[in-house]
């Protein structure tokens, strides 16, 4: 019963560097998410994706990509990390629009 | 634009008291709305949903109960217990997309 597994847990990267951070959930969950969450704020979207090959923008989508290859994983690709984009980031997933959603345990992610 | 406030911003309580979260939306149309428990250092976990229809709804110790005509949701907690602490997170979801707003929570903490 893993559900949403991100991964990784922390991560620390210099401004300009880019890197994925990974989420797969073994659900067969339609939608997934992915949300930052920064002090003093409500979690915000960054993007999202109803299906296997479908994605669209969300709140905040500056500064990163997402794919949708599988039902199964939906990785956040950062293009050249900034400062700004230190945060803790959530993905989740849920079966449908009435459905509530399971979150994964989050990445913390530092930009210096 | 929509908004979803909640108060009181931190809590302290003793165990085994009972203590009560607000939310106020104002968001439109409204779908439902959703309470979230989040431990700290971890994802949030879903606690109720609630639709237009439902005033109240409960999920053991926790009970939500919603006024769409007043656009104000609450969290009554009772008899606390110190696994209580967490932030409690109010979502309110639109319906259709992936449109959620996530007010900034209430951290609560329970004491000896």
């Amino acid at each position: 019963n893993a559900g949403v597994t991100q991964t990784p847990k922390f991560q620390v990267l210099k401004t300009g560097q880019s890197m994925t951070l990974q989420c797969a959930q073994d659900m067969n969950h339609e939608y997934m998410s992915w949300y930052r969450q920064d002090p003093g704020m409500g979690l915000r979207l960054i993007h999202y994706s109803v299906g296997a090959g479908i994605t669209d923008q969300g709140e905040v989508p500056n500064g990163y990509n997402v794919s949708r290859s599988t039902t199964e994983d939906f990785p956040l690709r950062l293009l050249s990390a900034a400062p700004s984009q230190t945060s803790v980031y959530f993905c989740a997933s849920r079966a449908g629009e009435s459905y509530g959603y399971t979150f994964g345990s989050g990445t913390r992610l530092t930009v210096v | 634009k929509n908004q979803v406030e909640q108060s009181p911003q931190s809590l302290i309580i003793l165990e085994g008291k009972n203590c009560t979260l607000q939310c106020n939306y104002t968001v439109s149309p409204f779908s439902n709305l959703r309470w979230y428990k989040q431990d700290t250092g971890r994802g949030p976990v879903s606690l109720t949903i609630m639709t237009f229809s439902e005033n109240t709804k409960s999920n053991g110790r926790y009970t939500a109960t919603l006024d769409a005509d007043t656009k104000q949701s609450s969290l009554h907690i009772t008899a606390s217990q110190l696994s209580d602490s967490a932030s409690y997170i109010c979502v309110v979801w639109t319906g259709g997309g992936n449109k959620l707003t996530f007010g900034t929570g209430t951290q609560l903490k329970v004491e000896l």
